[in-house]
């Protein structure tokens, strides 16, 4: 199975600041990569699919970049509302389905 | 609209098993897999099946092998995910999502509020 591992498992940061997640996985997966992002209490929710695209609906400072094995989540100018964890997931080679084990953004 | 809604709450002993519903509206049923993904309390994600509503096939996660089935009623366009023998290891939010696709690439876009399953003595 592909394994994906996110980094940092934590990160603090405040409003305005440009943040940057990575996801590395286990073997190429081109461009077969999807992020989520879930705010405490509720249901995920994807923001980008197929690395870089955006999801109809998600604001414009959300971005994603990479291919085959490492890629990035970028939120460009942080909002209050952005404060919850992020996924990364994986659909290369299906099932398993596996998700990153979760990048949780807070406040600084 | 499209929507996926969920079962309420469950409180089960050890052993016991849980039904799930997931009720699908605003597009065609058939035409879109559904996957079940649960999230246990302070965790991530965690992929437990997922079935094909047009056909009913259906693949499921080895470590739930045995243990987990998914059906789907096609008349009222539900999924169902039936989890039995369970343990406290099992308590978690369970969440159906919907497989969405552009070209080749698979996404999950549409999800489910999630069902509490909790498993104490």
């Amino acid at each position: 199975d592909i394994q994906m591992t996110q980094s940092p498992s934590s990160l603090s940061a405040s409003v305005g600041d440009r943040v940057t997640i990575t996801c590395r996985a286990s073997q190429s997966i081109g461009s077969y990569l999807n992020w989520y992002q879930q705010r405490p209490g509720k249901a995920p929710k994807l923001l980008i699919y197929a690395a870089s695209r955006l999801q109809s609906g998600v604001p414009s400072r959300f971005s994603g970049s990479g291919s085959g094995t490492d890629f990035t989540l970028t939120i460009s100018s942080l909002q209050p509302e952005d404060f919850a964890t992020y996924y990364c997931q994986q659909s290369f080679i299906t099932p398993p389905y596996t998700f990153g084990q979760g990048t949780k953004l807070d406040t600084k | 609209q499209v929507l996926l809604v969920q079962s309420g709450a469950e409180v089960k002993k050890p052993g016991a098993s849980v039904n799930i519903s997931c009720k699908a509206s605003g597009y065609t049923f058939t035409s879109y897999y559904i996957l079940w993904v649960r999230q246990a309390p302070g965790r991530g994600l965690e992929w437990v099946g997922i079935i094909n509503p047009s056909g009913g096939s259906t693949t499921y996660a080895q470590k739930f092998q045995g243990r987990v089935t998914v059906t789907r009623d096609t008349s009222t366009s539900t999924l169902y995910m039936e989890l039995s023998s369970l343990r406290s290891e099992d308590t978690a939010v369970y969440y159906c999502a919907r497989r969405g696709y552009s070209s080749y690439y698979f996404y999950m876009d549409v999800w489910g509020k999630g069902t509490t399953v909790t498993v104490s003595s």
